[in-house]
């Protein structure tokens, strides 16, 4: 198995631009979610998804779109972004109530 | 809301040196506990999983404990090597509500001297 992947490692963005960070998993998980790391503030939930076509908000979604439409994949969208989401990205998966696993991260810079 | 706390925020020892890494939490209805590493630049490596019905679990030289009455977690570290200088990061997740949403302390840094 090759757990959670992101892609890509690095990416560097202007003010404005969009972009999509790709997360998939080959675990069958049903619950996946996308987490900002940021100096000082810790790991911060940003979107979650208990299975296919079905996702939710987490502590800091503005700026954010996700969907989810296959058990494998969910991706995250920035329409617009901003330097405040200069960060590092990651997501992970589950099945439920169980251990969580994370890909290896996405570090985005906004100028 | 739930809050987790992890002291100290950061830890030197000396090679060999048996050590306690300390999170707390203060919403005591969890589901579970997870104990996690993170190398510098890297991503997050599950170490232990406790479920709130267990009061330990052990791997190797790591043995986390889990008190949930009193909202607190120890990781245990047995004769540490410098390979051990990380990040570790503890994590709760609610027992109702948000499914499986991970709440994050924010870390301690621990360096483990040769």
């Amino acid at each position: 198995n090759a757990g959670v992947t992101q892609t890509p490692k690095f990416q560097v963005l202007k003010t404005g631009q969009s972009m999509t960070l790709q997360c998939a998993q080959d675990m069958n998980h049903e619950y996946m979610s996308w987490y900002r790391q940021d100096p000082g503030m810790g790991l911060r939930l940003i979107h979650y998804s208990v299975g296919a076509g079905i996702t939710d908000q987490g502590e800091v979604p503005n700026g954010y779109n996700v969907s989810r439409s296959t058990t494998e994949d969910f991706p995250l969208r920035l329409l617009s972004a901003a330097p405040s989401q200069t960060s590092v990205y990651f997501c992970a998966s589950s099945y439920f109530g169980n251990e969580q696993f994370f890909g290896p991260g996405t570090r985005l810079t906004v100028l | 809301k739930q809050e987790v706390t992890q002291i100290p925020a950061a830890l030197s020892v000396p090679e060999g040196e048996n050590l306690v890494l300390n999170c707390s939490f203060t919403d005591s209805a969890i589901y579970n506990l997870q104990w996690f590493r993170q190398d510098p630049g890297k991503g997050l490596t599950s170490l232990l999983l406790i479920q709130s019905s267990q009061r330990e679990q052990t791997s190797g030289r790591l043995n986390a404990s889990l008190d949930k009455s009193s909202g607190r977690s120890t990781l245990y570290i047995a004769a540490s090597q410098p390979g051990d200088s990380a990040t570790y990061l503890c994590a709760v997740k609610g027992d109702g509500g948000s499914q499986g949403n991970l709440i994050f302390g924010k870390g301690t840094k621990l360096s483990v001297k040769p």
